[in-house]
């Protein structure tokens, strides 16, 4: 089993509509919780990261964590087509961090 | 904020050669920093962390004397290829924590260093 799972993808929505996307880990003890953004041939980008149960909200993002089904999710309102890119979720257990294979969004306009 | 620079972005070598692959925290101190490899359509994957004055701590299946890391200074961290071979290209991304955070907070990356093994 890996330590964080996404659904690759590809997703595609509509500009100005709710993109969500999805992350599991496997490790109880993980501590805190990240999404990343990383267009094609650059380097992962922090986009917010979140440590306790619920919701935090940065702009037009928000992160959902739920510790007890260790799942953690990112909400993307009114999505424009520069958020085309691959998401990475990354898990800190508390030795090292794991990163999913990312979810592949589309901003179609 | 805090910057992470990575050199060269981009490098083409023949098989056999070696590459140094520098990274650099431009604006703070880094005691660690932690090289990935990212195979296209993949996760990042932890190769090895970085340890300033002491050495190199390597994942598993990541071998030590193939993958040269030294820590030379708090600002610097640099990652040989020895002997290069195709399979060997990758995307090689650097990333240090912030300072204070004991690694527990989020990674600045560098923008990462496109191997290309002919």
């Amino acid at each position: 089993q890996k330590e964080v799972e996404q659904n690759s993808g590809p997703l595609s929505v509509p500009e100005g509509a709710i993109a969500s996307l999805n992350c599991t880990y496997s490790d109880r003890g993980s501590q805190s919780f990240f999404w990343y953004r990383q267009y094609s041939g650059k380097s992962p980008e922090l986009i917010m990261f979140i440590y306790s149960n619920g919701d935090k909200e940065d702009g037009r993002f928000t992160a959902q964590l739920n510790k007890a089904s260790q799942y953690v999710s990112l909400l993307i309102r009114d999505s424009q087509p520069s958020d085309s890119a691959t998401y990475l979720c990354a898990v800190f257990t508390g030795n090292q961090f794991y990163f999913g294979t990312g979810t592949s969004l589309t901003v179609i306009p | 904020g805090a910057v992470v620079s990575q050199h060269p972005s981009r490098v083409i070598c023949k098989s056999g050669t070696s590459v140094k692959i520098e990274c650099r925290s431009l604006d703070f101190q880094a005691t660690t920093m932690f090289w990935y490899r990212q195979f296209p359509k993949q996760s990042l994957m932890l190769m090895a962390t970085s340890n300033e004055g002491s050495k190199a701590t390597y994942e598993q299946g990541v071998e030590k004397d193939k993958f040269l890391i030294n820590h030379a200074s708090l600002t610097l961290s640099t990652l040989t290829v020895t002997s290069a071979h195709p399979e060997d290209s990758s995307f090689y991304i650097c990333s240090a924590p912030p300072p204070g955070t004991g690694g527990t907070d989020t990674q600045y990356f560098g923008p990462g260093t496109r191997l290309t093994v002919l």
